[in-house]
């Protein structure tokens, strides 16, 4: 098994180009998230999906799309990128059984994308 | 709305030394779980250790071992016998248990360094 893969790894972008960074796992998990991570500030949601062909808004979602067509993977956009938006992008996925139980998150190895 | 709080940006800890990393949060929900991450320098999140709100015994993994302190509000994570390689950033983090509440929330983290 993969685990979960994020494509690409590296990433330079001029201001007001669009990009998409492709998430996928190979373990069947029900949800997907995405995250970016800043110096100093942790790890934040930017969007997730708990099913194939749903997405929900996280804490810091203006200015990315997502969609996830297929259960194994989880698409993140920038329309017009930012500087605002340099930063290194990671994926998640767990599955999840009943309420209740704990399910592990499995991260993938993240994406470091720079907007001059 | 949920919060974690870590107060120790950086720690200087001698090898073989046992260290405390703090984590305190703030959540309105009945149940939720507790975790810790480690991102060595290579940038990768790795699971170490889970807690339940209502698991009668602290979590232990190996030397990780997480102090759980409901009532405080606190689940710091002890790293007995500390070694080079435990040199890295730790975050705590925590989501609700229950469908519906799907969000894992990241504290800021601490940079750990083990000096020889």
């Amino acid at each position: 098994n993969a685990g979960v893969t994020q494509t690409p790894k590296f990433r330079v972008l001029k201001t007001g180009q669009s990009m998409t960074l492709l998430c996928a796992q190979d373990m069947n998990h029900e949800y997907m998230y995405w995250y970016r991570q800043d110096p100093g500030m942790g790890l934040r949601l930017i969007h997730y999906s708990v099913g194939e062909g749903t997405t929900a808004k996280g804490e810091v979602p203006d200015g990315y799309n997502v969609s996830r067509l297929k259960k194994q993977n989880f698409l993140l956009g920038l329309e017009s990128a930012a500087p605002s938006q340099t930063s290194v992008y990671f994926c998640a996925s767990r599955q999840t059984r009943t309420s209740g139980s704990m399910d592990e998150q499995f991260f993938g190895p993240g994406t470091r994308l720079t907007v001059l | 709305a949920q919060k974690i709080t870590q107060t120790q940006p950086g720690m200087f800890v001698q090898e073989k030394e046992a260290v405390t990393l703090d984590c305190t949060y703030d959540t309105s929900d009945p149940s939720y779980g507790l975790f810790w991450y480690k991102q060595p320098s290579s940038g990768e999140m790795i699971f170490l250790i889970y807690q339940g709100s209502y698991d009668q015994q602290n979590a232990t993994e190996g030397r990780y071992s997480l102090n759980f302190q409901k009532a405080r509000k606190s689940a710091n994570l002890v790293i007995s016998a500390s070694q080079l390689g435990d040199s890295a950033m730790y975050f705590c983090a925590m989501r609700g248990v229950y469908f519906g509440n799907e969000k894992l929330t990241f504290g800021t983290g601490t940079r750990l360094t083990i000096i020889p």
